[in-house]
């Protein structure tokens, strides 16, 4: 399988700030990744699909602008959130996609003040 | 388009008695079907997998869930439930197996197991 990791695990910050959630695929060369959002209580809605060396795409009614994606390597994708309004408060959650399966990182947790 | 449907948002089950959460999808190709579980503040460890081979697959903690393509279905299920199977199962389907394929979830099913 691949192993995903995710830094920060947990980030609070103040409203109106910038926050960069890092993914990385240590054993694996994923040219997509995916990145999920969930809400307490709430399942993983698919945010958008992180593409290698090219622009993302969003899901419906996710704001291309406020969720910066970037895939610039075949192990690493970042989304940053940019503006982050207290209704971002979530847990991020990145996963790489092997065949059938799909490896999940273990999350951040995104707390905003 | 490929959609999850999971009956029953909350489960509750004594210890040691069976354990069903259902799933029903919907799917324009054979998909690809998954049971996760979470635990509280952890991310997804897969429980177990169907992908075109037995029809009845077995996963990790007791587990297994039955594909059944006339109802559409993968219930999971344990023949007895344990207090440490309390967390939070999602079920999920895949139609593109290739890599970028996407991977939709249900809603979600708490099971809460009494003592």
């Amino acid at each position: 399988g691949a192993v995903v990791s995710q830094h920060p695990s947990r980030v609070i910050c103040k409203s109106g700030t910038s926050v960069k959630i890092e993914c990385r695929s240590l054993d694996f060369q994923a040219t997509t990744m995916f990145w999920y959002r969930q809400f307490p209580k709430q399942s993983l809605m698919l945010m958008a699909t992180s593409n290698e060396g090219s622009k993302a795409t969003y899901e419906q009614g996710v704001e291309k602008d406020k969720f910066l994606i970037n895939h610039a390597s075949l192990t690493l994708s970042t989304l940053t959130v940019t503006s982050a309004h207290p209704e971002d408060s979530s847990f991020y959650i990145c996963s790489v996609g092997l065949g059938p399966r799909q490896f999940f990182g273990p999350g951040t947790r995104l707390t905003v003040l | 388009a490929q959609s999850v449907t999971q009956l029953g948002s909350h489960v509750s089950v004594s210890e040691g008695a069976l354990v069903l959460l259902r799933c029903n999808y919907s799917s324009s190709v054979p998909p690809y079907l998954f049971w996760y579980v979470q635990y509280p503040n952890q991310g997804l460890q897969l429980l177990l997998k169907y992908t075109s081979a037995a029809t009845l697959v077995k996963g990790i903690n007791g587990f297994e869930a039955e594909f059944k393509k006339s109802e559409t279905s993968f219930h999971l299920t344990k023949p007895s439930a344990h207090m440490s199977d309390a967390a939070e199962y999602f079920c999920a389907v895949k139609e593109d197996t290739s890599n970028t394929g996407k991977l939709i979830f249900g809603q979600g099913t708490t099971l809460q197991v009494k003592p």
